[in-house]
């Protein structure tokens, strides 16, 4: 099947730096991958979908400024989390549909476990 | 805006016992529906899916789901669990076809061997 790679796996920083993530498609070419956070026990919730080429869309209550998107190619998109404090922690999952005609069958990453100290 | 609803958060089964897990949904129009799953310390995977056509929908290791459209439910069934299942599972909803799915907040399936 399809393989999406995030980078890091886990990530430790200080409370007020950035923090950059990226996510990969490695045998497709994505025009639209999608940030989810996931909480402890708690299910995935949408962030953003990120578009290639163009602005990134932003779910209802996630802070733009803060979660910058950035999908510079077809096969990479990367979020990067600004001023991060422990209320960021958490675990950032990507994904991506392989077929532009099912936009809904999406590819996940392993996730990227954030820390903020 | 739509929702998914698991009604069990923990499960826990004997080897060999059978599984159904619930799903339900809230939203009236077409849906394509999925179950993931999530092993221990690895990605999300596709278990089974449903888009239209024969409401049992079979998927990868032994896993099988019923859409019933009357009871807004796709509810994840297995006739005998192994310890391999120890997992987390998750129920998702596409609605019309538009990229965005909405996630239930998982079930936690142990089996003990």
């Amino acid at each position: 099947g399809a393989v999406v790679s995030q980078h890091p796996s886990w990530v430790i920083c200080k409370s007020g730096t950035s923090v950059k993530i990226e996510c990969r498609s490695l045998d497709f070419q994505a025009t639209t991958m999608f940030w989810y956070r996931q909480f402890p026990k708690q299910s995935l919730m949408l962030m953003a979908t990120s578009n290639e080429g163009s602005k990134a869309t932003y779910e209802q209550g996630v802070e733009k400024d803060k979660f910058l998107i950035n999908h510079a190619s077809l096969t990479l998109s990367t979020l990067t989390v600004t001023s991060a404090h422990p209320e960021d922690s958490s675990f950032y999952i990507c994904s991506a549909p392989r077929d532009r005609g099912a936009p809904y069958e999406q590819y996940f990453g392993p996730g990227t476990r954030l820390t903020v100290t | 805006a739509q929702s998914v609803s698991q009604h069990n958060h923990h499960v826990i089964l004997s080897e060999a016992a059978s599984l159904e897990l619930g799903c339900n949904y809230s939203y009236g129009g077409t849906v394509n529906l999925f179950w993931y799953v999530q092993y221990p310390g690895q990605h999300l995977q596709l278990l089974l899916k449903y888009f239209s056509g024969d409401p049992l929908v079979k998927g990868i290791k032994g896993f099988e789901a019923e859409f019933i459209k009357s009871k807004f439910s796709f509810n994840l069934r297995k006739p005998s669990v192994q310890w391999s299942d120890t997992a987390e599972y998750f129920c998702a909803v596409n609605v019309g076809g538009y990229s965005t799915l909405t996630f239930g907040k998982g079930t936690m399936l142990l089996v003990s061997p």
